[in-house]
């Protein structure tokens, strides 16, 4: 059974701060996804990667995926409060498959 | 365009009653998935249909919960008789490819 741990569990920081948080899987992603959900709505699809060494950006935020394809990061700069929120990694399986998902990051951006 | 619609949105019974959460895919649609999120566990896959049909339902807990999919534009998640552990909000989802667009989700109580 894949497991996929997310770090840090918790983590807030000043309006305009720059963070990372990271996700690692105990095996190969088939693809990775990351979703963000904020409080009593479900989580909303913001990037998926496929490749090894891949890197999106999304605006201020930026995606990389392992070259092993075993783990991601994101990175977001000059935070900002509407950035708070649960942020979940995802493995999608063979793409209709469903989800497995870390437990995620609670981001909270103080002005 | 209207997402994907669940009902109700909360729901709280008491121990021993019967449970029934209804989803309503986006049209279109040819995948949906059931979740369940809790703090300890994080979100969990339980079900999924692929054209209504179930593929794979490893992720149901135990013989108490059940999930029908009539037809495209309807689904339900039933559980009987509910017990305390299975408060939690539970999420549907569908899909036409790789993103998963997620519906509100219902916050049941189990007392």
């Amino acid at each position: 059974t894949q497991l996929l741990e997310q770090s840090p569990q918790f983590l807030s920081i000043q309006e305009g701060e720059n963070l990372t948080v990271y996700c690692n899987s105990s095996s190969v992603f088939s693809s990775l996804q990351w979703y963000r959900q904020e409080p009593g709505e479900g989580p909303v699809l913001l990037v998926t990667v496929v490749t090894g060494g891949e890197v999106k950006k999304l605006k201020r935020l930026t995606f990389q995926f392992g070259d092993a394809r075993k783990d991601s990061s994101l990175h977001i700069t000059a935070a900002q409060t509407g950035d708070t929120g649960l942020y979940l990694c995802a493995d999608s399986g063979g793409g209709a498959d469903g989800l497995t998902f870390g437990k995620g990051t609670h981001l909270i951006i103080q002005p | 365009d209207a997402g994907v619609i669940q009902s109700p949105r909360h729901e709280v019974t008491e121990m021993g009653q019967e449970v029934t959460l209804r989803c309503k895919p986006i049209s279109g649609h040819n995948s949906l998935f059931w979740y369940r999120q809790t703090m300890m566990r994080g979100l969990e896959l339980l079900i999924y249909f692929n054209n209504n049909v179930p593929i794979d339902d490893s992720g149901m807990p135990e013989d108490r919960f059940s999930a029908k999919m009539p037809n495209a534009s309807f689904s339900t998640l039933k559980i009987q008789p509910s017990e305390p552990r299975d408060s939690a909000v539970y999420f549907c989802a569908s899909s036409l490819g790789f993103e998963q667009f997620f519906g509100p989700g219902t916050r049941l109580t189990v007392l």
